[in-house]
């Protein structure tokens, strides 16, 4: 496919539990961040990976929250010991790394509901 | 601490009319400033962008306004369509550092026949 891949679409989990949500960025693009948004927000920034650089996680509302990304292509966000207030949206984009990187192409998300 | 203010919450037009949903920002640091429009179960789409040295940008029937002094824009759709019902987002950045785009809380433009 031609677009940003996100799976699963859906997660339903306990609290306390970990989950992982996987990110496929569109080939090419270098550039991979991580967005959460929830009901009635707007989109809150995450997680940032640019190549080989340190990624920026400046984004991360809790030490719960990682996220990584093998071989400068796809990208995984973990969270721990999931709570109420995690039931989100979780929404991956990327860009290209030139000028154009302000374009940034979103996947359709996962919605995380923790029960 | 929000960055960018968007206003309405939501916004009911008829079909035909002008929709207008404006946004205020804080940082001045920020020089791009696109547009996203998301529909129901999708991810949000780039719909328009501006940088401050223009003072409007039009394609088709979407319009934006930049007012750099008063650091507000604002999305015009001329002759709004049904199919334009979607969330519209504002958002903005400053082409340094990460990049991460700092976004409005959204406004939803729900277009009657």
């Amino acid at each position: 496919g031609a677009g940003v891949s996100q799976s699963p679409s859906n997660k339903v989990t306990e609290k306390g539990k970990d989950v992982e949500l996987r990110c496929d960025p569109i080939s090419g693009h270098t550039a991979l961040y991580w967005y959460r948004q929830s009901l009635g927000q707007g989109l809150e920034f995450l997680i940032y990976f640019q190549g080989n650089s340190a990624p920026d996680k400046s984004g991360l509302p809790s030490d719960r929250f990682s996220a990584e990304r093998t071989g400068g292509s796809v990208s995984t966000l973990t969270i721990q010991r999931t709570q109420q207030e995690d039931s989100a949206v979780y929404l991956c984009a990327s860009s290209l790394p030139t000028i154009a990187k302000n374009i940034q192409y979103f996947g359709a998300g996962t919605r995380l509901s923790v029960l | 601490q929000q960055q960018v203010k968007q206003s309405p919450q939501s916004l009911i037009v008829q079909k035909g009319g002008i929709s207008i949903i404006n946004c205020a920002y804080e940082n001045t640091a920020f020089d791009y400033f696109p547009w996203y429009q998301q529909f129901p179960g999708k991810g949000p789409a780039l719909l328009i962008a501006i940088r401050p040295d223009v003072s409007e940008k039009k394609e088709g029937r979407f319009t934006i306004s930049f007012n750099k002094s008063a650091k507000q824009f604002s999305l015009h759709i001329m002759d709004s369509q049904p199919g334009d019902s979607a969330t519209y987002f504002c958002a903005a950045n400053s082409g340094a550092g990460s990049y991460q785009l700092t976004f409005g809380k959204g406004t939803k433009l729900s277009v009657i026949p």
